[in-house]
């Protein structure tokens, strides 16, 4: 398995830019997490969903961001106008859930490392 | 709200010492805890994932155990190399289908 894929690795920006993560969670998988990792405030969680439906959006930090998952394949992270204290990096992960009878490990992705300046 | 607190932040040892890492959560009710590793710039790795039914688990040189009742895991590595140097970090998941609650990690260094 290719595990959690996250493009790009890098994204850098220009204040007021629109930015789009992408991720793509394992084949299977029907729970996906985006966190957010900076020094200052750790590992933060920003959304996530079950079956393609969002459960909770609370650690979202402002109506900037905003993230959907169209399909079982595929979500994206989108901050729209970026401001520099957006940097971070950013991970998305999944895991089985819900009907799963599986242990339910936690897989990451690579991340992106997000710069705004 | 959970919160979860890994003591200490840092730790510096020498080269084959036997070492623990705490992680600390204030409600028990959890589904599992996990055990991570991250690398200076790189993603979180999975190490050890203890169902909260469980007292322990075991991968070669760690052996993670969970006290749910009391709030309380430990990773345990022995014999610990200059490899194992990087940051741990623990997580408590509330629920199968539900979010996991990350500590701050402790960043290890094994030195030669």
């Amino acid at each position: 398995d290719a595990g959690v894929i996250q493009s790009p690795r890098h994204e850098v920006t220009e204040m007021g830019q629109e930015v789009t993560l992408r991720c793509k969670p394992i084949s299977g998988h029907n729970s996906l997490f985006w966190y957010r990792q900076t020094m200052m405030r750790g590992l933060e969680l920003l959304i996530y969903f079950n079956n393609n439906v969002p459960i909770d959006d609370s650690g979202m930090p402002e109506d900037r961001f905003s993230a959907k998952m169209p399909n079982a394949s595929f979500s994206t992270l989108k901050i729209q106008p970026s401001e520099p204290r957006d940097s971070a990096v950013y991970f998305c992960a999944s895991s089985f859930g819900l009907r799963s009878v599986h242990n339910s490990p936690l897989h990451f992705g690579n991340g992106t490392r997000l710069t705004v300046t | 709200k959970q919160e979860v607190t890994q003591i200490p932040a840092a730790l510096s040892v020498p080269e084959g010492e036997n070492l623990v890492l705490n992680c600390s959560f204030t409600d028990s009710a959890i589904y599992n805890l996990q055990w991570f590793r991250q690398d200076p710039g790189k993603g979180l790795t999975s190490l050890l994932l203890i169902q909260s039914s469980q007292r322990e688990q075991t991968s070669g040189r760690l052996n993670a155990s969970l006290d749910k009742s009391s709030g309380r895991s430990t990773l345990y590595i022995a014999a610990s190399q200059p490899g194992d140097s990087a940051t741990y970090l623990c997580a408590v998941k509330e629920t199968n289908a539900g979010k996991s609650t990350f500590g701050d990690g402790t960043t290890l260094t094994v030195k030669p």
